[in-house]
């Protein structure tokens, strides 16, 4: 069975562009999370979401916005870019939303933004 | 929000054994264990439930401390695959949705 896939898997933006990170879940699973990881750092939770609704959202500002299609599938949107968005930007996959019996996490390989 | 994990980085040698602490100052749903290895994606090893029950690998264990929202996670004869950092992953529910809060990481190195 195919892992959780994520594209593009590298990319360089300037400072005020907007991007969009897309990400596949595993089959079968409706949960998708996203994070961010700085070098160095754990990953830091942005969103997620359940059955195409937002089910939690972390301290990240309204730039960052996401949303989840009918096959589970979602999308990451970040706009007016910064420099201190270059990270790792990691989407993971799980059967169920957190707070009930969560279970595990499967993550991608990530997309890597660079700003410049 | 973010636990806070100890000792920030430890290095072993082949065969001994490590304790990975994880600490939270809120009330905890489950406390989630990841391994990360440089380049790669974090990989699933442990999660525990508020009220006792534990999922998880065969040869590393893990403790769930509910009074004081506090883990450990132990790694007992540690092999040269045990290298990477190990992330605690915190679940909270909040009015406002839930969360899976990740700590700061332990570097952990393995050597022969």
């Amino acid at each position: 069975d195919a892992g959780v896939t994520q594209s593009p898997t590298h990319l360089i933006k300037t400072r005020g562009q907007h991007v969009t990170l897309r990400c596949s879940p595993i089959s079968g699973h409706k949960s998708v999370s996203w994070y961010q990881q700085v070098l160095g750092q754990g990953p830091q939770f942005i969103f997620q979401y359940y059955e195409k609704e937002e089910r939690g959202r972390g301290n990240f500002p309204d730039r960052f916005s996401a949303r989840q299609f009918p096959n589970y599938s979602s999308e990451l949107n970040v706009n007016a870019l910064l420099l201190g968005d270059s990270a790792l930007y990691l989407c993971a996959s799980s059967k169920k939303t957190f707070g009930i019996n969560t279970g595990e996490l499967f993550f991608g390989e990530g997309s890597r933004l660079t700003v410049l | 929000q973010q636990p806070v994990q100890s000792p920030q980085a430890v290095i072993l040698r082949e065969g001994e054994d490590a304790v990975i602490n994880c600490s939270s100052s809120k009330a905890l749903y489950s406390v989630h264990w990841y391994r990360q290895k440089h380049g790669e994606a974090p990989v699933f090893l442990m999660i525990l439930l508020k009220g006792g029950e534990q999922k998880g690998h065969e040869k590393i264990s893990a403790s769930f401390n509910e009074k004081k929202q506090q883990s450990s996670l132990y790694l007992t004869a540690s092999q040269l695959s045990y290298s990477g950092t190990y992330f605690c992953g915190t679940e909270i529910l909040t009015g406002g949705g839930n969360k899976l809060t990740f700590g700061t990481g332990t570097q952990l190195k393995v050597e022969l």
